[in-house]
């Protein structure tokens, strides 16, 4: 069955300091992946994509992810995280055929930063 | 663009009243969902449109839960009669074909008390 797992519920992160969000899925083809991230009292934001061709991606205010098929990850980076930056972020993969495409979403993991 | 705008933001209401969710998707895009989200339960997608028809409605919890689209500026969400366990954040994404990804309103806060 396609789920996608974020096995953090929360990150904690010393301001400056780099990051990584794991994400892990399970999916019968190659699929298309996502990373939202969800500020207090906001929807969902696209941080970015992945569809084919080069492995790393890179998307908006510094972030970038990188496609693993072997391992079957699709982890989120930031070299140097800044206070901004503590938010639920979300993995997501798809889509779903069903006469259309749908997109299931991880469970989310929850990054504060200190300072 | 003003993004996918949804109303009201903040929604109060009485168990057994009805509730009547809005959203206005991008223009141009067409694909329309109806997400809701509780800490117990995540996102939940609840039903999606492609060119204001219903696709699919299998989460949709239960016949309370209603939802249409008029036409391609214009979606509602329906819960009648409401129940306290209906209380979550609902939000509507919109889409564009062969982009997939997701551009989402900021949702409604329900409070069913």
């Amino acid at each position: 069955a396609q789920s996608v797992t974020q096995p953090d519920i929360h990150i904690t992160v010393s301001e400056g300091a780099s990051l990584e969000l794991r994400c892990n899925y399970s999916y019968g083809a190659t699929p298309y992946l996502f990373w939202y991230v969800q500020s207090p009292g906001q929807g969902l934001q696209l941080l970015l994509k992945y569809f084919s061709g080069d492995t790393l991606v890179q998307g908006i205010k510094g972030f970038e992810a990188e496609f693993k098929r072997s391992q079957s990850s699709f982890n989120l980076r930031k070299p140097s995280v800044h206070w901004s930056d503590a938010a639920e972020y979300f993995c997501a993969v798809g889509p779903f055929n069903t006469g259309g495409f749908k997109t299931i979403f991880g469970a989310g993991t929850r990054l504060f930063v200190k300072a | 663009d003003a993004g996918v705008i949804q109303s009201p933001r903040h929604e109060v209401t009485e168990m057994g009243q009805e509730v009547t969710l809005r959203c206005k998707p991008i223009s141009g895009h067409d694909y329309l969902f109806w997400y809701r989200q509780t800490m117990m339960r995540g996102l939940e997608l609840l039903i999606y449109f492609n060119n204001n028809v219903p696709i699919d409605d299998s989460g949709m919890p239960e016949d309370r839960f209603s939802a249409k689209m008029p036409n391609a500026s214009f979606s509602t969400l329906k819960i009648q009669p409401s129940e306290p366990r209906d209380s979550a954040v609902y939000f509507c994404a919109s889409s564009l074909t062969g982009d997939y990804g997701y551009t989402f309103g900021s949702g409604t806060r329900l409070t069913v008390v």
